[in-house]
Order: structure tokens, then sequence, then C-alpha cells
């Protein structure tokens, strides 16, 4: 099973701040097969970015994915103070796997 | 929209089994596979397993396979998990969401559903 890692595990800014988030995962992920999502206290899930760079519909352009291999970031170009959550990254490459998390605090 | 509306909340003494539904709105449950994912306090999203309700195809996590059942009912626009021989390690909130277009990611989900294992 690919194991994700996310780093930091807390991240505190102000806002207009650059965010940049971190997940690594035990093996190479294939075909951009890795997603990020948002998860506010009391809600579920909600998927910002998928393929590694592809934003969701709806999701602002602040937010953008990169990366490749086993190595993928989220940044947030200009936090906003509705950006405070836990972000999580997700591989679907054959098998389905989550990191632990970022929390965000804005 | 599409929507995915879950049971309530419920509560289990060890041993029991408990089954949560996951009504879909918006859209054709035959056309996309739905998951099931969980969560238990502090811990990360684990995957337990996804139905296509199209044909039926059915596939578990392998920590849960044996005592996790994944059905759906066409009809009534509703997928179901049911979980058995419950254990405190499956005090969790069970969300299910719906896999886009045969790849991984998830969109929408439900609004989780808290199962609490408890004697």
């Amino acid at each position: 099973e690919t194991v994700l890692t996310q780093s930091p595990g807390t991240l505190s800014l102000s806002p207009g701040e650059r965010a940049t988030l971190s997940c690594r995962a035990s093996q190479n992920i294939g075909n951009n097969r890795f997603a990020w999502y948002q998860q506010k206290p009391g809600q579920a899930p909600r998927v910002l970015i998928y393929h590694v760079s592809n934003k969701a519909t709806g999701i602002p352009d602040r937010f953008s994915g990169s990366g490749s291999g086993t190595e993928f970031n989220l940044t947030i170009s200009r936090l906003e103070p509705e950006d405070s959550a836990v972000y999580f990254c997700q591989q679907y490459d054959g098998s389905f796997s989550f990191g632990p998390g970022t929390k965000v605090d804005i | 929209q599409v929507q995915l509306v879950q049971s309530g909340a419920e509560v289990k003494k060890p041993g029991a089994s408990v089954k949560v539904s996951c009504k879909a709105s918006g859209y054709t449950l035959s056309s996309y596979a739905m998951h099931w994912v969980r969560q238990a306090p502090g811990q990360r999203l684990e995957w337990v397993g996804w139905i296509y309700a199209g044909n039926g195809d059915t596939q578990y996590s392998q920590k849960l396979q044996g005592r996790v059942t994944i059905t759906t009912d066409k009809s009534a626009s509703t997928v179901y998990m049911e979980l058995t021989s419950l254990t405190s390690e499956d005090s969790a909130i069970y969300y299910c969401a719906r896999n886009v277009a045969g790849t991984g990611w998830y969109d929408p989900w439900g609004q989780g559903t808290l199962v609490t294992v408890s004697s």
C-alpha cells in the first residue's frame, strides 16, 4: 500500500500570504492519480485538485497543484480567512490512500 | 445538483452490525461507482470499499474484507454499507463519496455518519 506523508503538520499564516503544502508518497504514483481535498470542521471533504493539477469546478484560482512521482504540492497563492481548514492528499493509483492532513490556521 | 445524503448517527454494542445508507440525487446512480471512506478520531481517512451500481461489482479493503458489504437499491438511488462484528476500532465517521468517471477522486461526498461502538 502507498503511504502518504504530509508536511508541515500545521501552518499558521496571515491573510494574503502564500501557503505551500507538501505530500510525499512511499512509492511512485503513476498516471497523475493524485488529488487534494479541503475539510472544514464538521463538514465533509471537498475536492480542490485532481490529476495533480486540475482544479475542480468552482475552486478559486488561488489554489494550484503540482508535482510528479513521489512529491506533490498544493499552493494557495493569497490566503483568505475562509481557507482555514485541514488539507489532505489522496492517491488513487491502483489503490486508495490518504495523507494525515495539514492544518492551515489563518 | 449532485447530492449525497447519509443516514443518521448510530450507537452499537461490540459484536453488533451497522448498516449506513447513502441516497444519491441529481445524477444516475448506475453511471458512477460509489466509494465508502471512514475517519476514526485523530486518524487519517481510510478507504473502505466501492460498488459500481451499473453491474454490482464491488471491491473491499483487505483489512475489512469479510466484515463489510456494500449494496445498492437502484430503484431508491441508495447505496448501503454494512459492517459486522463491530469493535471499538470501528468507531468513526463513515462517508460515501461518488467516484468521478472511473478514476479515483471523489466529488461530492456525503455529510458523514458517525458510528460509535461502545458497551
